[in-house]
């Protein structure tokens, strides 16, 4: 139980252009969801925490109007890198907490991003 | 916000040793502190958590152990393996519906 699918798991776009990734909570509704960013060899940052039906809360220096986030349903939650950029080149990973009988938080399988 | 510092950065021992990575974190108010595994490119993966309302756990050759007070808590690995080399992260959280917060890393190095 308590399965979070993410996709792409990886994906190379062109500089200036924009790619959505996807998090679907399968077997239980997630009402809050995080997107964390980890450069290679570095630990998982958290950007931002997306909220069901409302505004996402975004990290300290994270852009909101680059890394759009929305969240219209309880098991699925958006990330667009928008305009993106050789810098944004990454392993972008969403999570979920999940309650019931195995308390605790989920992860998806994250997201290669290559930006060319 | 939380932080959380971990050491050490890289850690290598044979294998058979113990291994021991060390935590700490800033908000006395978090109560959830997990520790997980990550192989590249890959989610991470559970191995062990505590809840603030115990001063340890164990599974096997993993264990975990927490003080409140001093606000750090460390994983403990027994008999190590060459498997175990991975990069191992700790993390905190305070209250139901925020963020885990991620110590830096610590990669283990296992050698046969």
């Amino acid at each position: 139980g308590a399965v979070v699918s993410q996709h792409p798991s990886w994906v190379i776009c062109k500089s200036g252009t924009s790619v959505k990734i996807e998090c679907r909570s399968l077997d239980f509704q997630a009402t809050t969801m995080f997107w964390y960013r980890q450069f290679p060899k570095q630990s998982l940052m958290l950007m931002a925490t997306s909220n069901e039906g409302s505004k996402a809360t975004y990290e300290q220096g994270v852009e909101k109007d680059k890394f759009l986030i929305n969240h219209a349903s309880l098991t699925l939650s958006t990330l667009t890198v928008t305009s993106a950029h050789p810098e944004d080149s990454s392993f972008y990973i969403c999570s979920a907490r999940h309650t019931g009988e195995a308390d605790g938080y989920t992860f998806g399988s994250g997201t290669r991003l290559t930006v060319v | 916000g939380e932080n959380v510092e971990q050491h050490p950065s890289t850690l290598s021992v044979q294998e058979g040793d113990s291994a021991v990575i060390k935590c700490t974190y800033s908000d006395s108010a978090s109560n959830y502190f997990p520790w997980y595994k990550q192989e590249l490119g890959k989610r991470p993966q559970l191995i062990i958590d505590i809840r603030s309302n115990v001063g340890e756990k164990k599974d096997q050759r993993i264990a975990v152990t927490l003080n409140k007070t001093a606000k750090h808590f460390s994983l403990h690995i027994t008999e190590t393996q060459p498997e175990d080399s991975a990069v191992y992260f700790c993390a905190a959280t305070y209250q139901a519906g925020t963020a885990l917060i991620f110590g830096k890393g610590t990669t283990l190095s296992v050698s046969s």
